[in-house]
């Protein structure tokens, strides 16, 4: 089956330009969560939903990023007037139940983005 | 403060070799415990978990893992490097009761020789 999906996969900004990216998790599953991962260091949580409910976003680095899931399946990370320090891989992942540490998250290849 | 060390930033072994990857955390309760693995232009894929139990846990691609509470470490081990392992590996933990923010070390990048 198909696993989790992200695009686009790389994209270029320009310094003050807004980027949205796109998360597809796997069908079904009820939790969903961001990460950024920064150029030789790993994930660091972003914000977490359960079904459409953005339960916590507390990771997230500035109010510049917004993220949405409005139908509790697909999800978008937007980021506004983007600043270098963005610059990362923002990886995508799911979870079949309510999102506990002991539920397997699986994650999508990522989006690199790159702020010039 | 919750936290996560890999104290080896890469690590090179000989492709049939055996290989100990090392991971020591902070944290305020047992925590769960992962290994993760990436390859380049891939997502994480889980290796192993420990909740509870037996300390020594086998995961996929013949890694294993050893809960030490008393060194709060968490190393990962395989007794045969192929070198398909060539890899980035991530240990993290998790809330052990309820919760879900997972926090991941920085990471060991393996590099396997012929």
């Amino acid at each position: 089956g198909a696993g989790v999906s992200q695009s686009p996969r790389y994209k270029v900004a320009k310094r003050g330009q807004d980027v949205a990216l796109r998360c597809d998790p796997i069908s079904g599953h009820v939790s969903l969560f961001w990460y950024q991962q920064a150029l030789g260091q790993g994930p660091e949580f972003l914000t977490y939903f359960q079904n459409e409910a953005q339960l916590d976003k507390s990771g997230l680095p500035s109010d510049r990023f917004f993220a949405e899931r409005p139908e509790g399946s697909v999800s978008t990370l937007k980021i506004q007037r983007t600043q270098q320090e963005d610059s990362a891989v923002y990886l995508c992942a799911s979870s079949l139940g309510a999102g506990t540490s002991q539920e397997t998250q699986y994650f999508g290849p990522g989006t690199r983005l790159l702020v010039l | 403060a919750q936290s996560v060390t890999q104290p080896d930033i890469h690590i090179t072994v000989s492709e049939g070799a055996s290989l100990e990857l090392r991971c020591n955390y902070s944290y305020g309760a047992t925590p769960y415990l992962f290994w993760y693995v990436q390859s380049p232009g891939q997502g994480l894929q889980l290796l192993l978990k420990y909740f509870s139990g037996d300390t020594l846990v086998q995961g996929i691609k013949g890694f294993e893992a050893e809960f030490k509470r008393s060194q709060s470490s968490f190393n990962l081990r395989k007794p045969s490097v192929h070198w398909s392992d060539a890899a980035e590996y991530f240990c993290a933990v998790a809330p052990g009761t309820g919760g879900f923010k997972t926090i991941f070390g920085a990471g060991t990048r393996l590099f396997v020789k012929a």
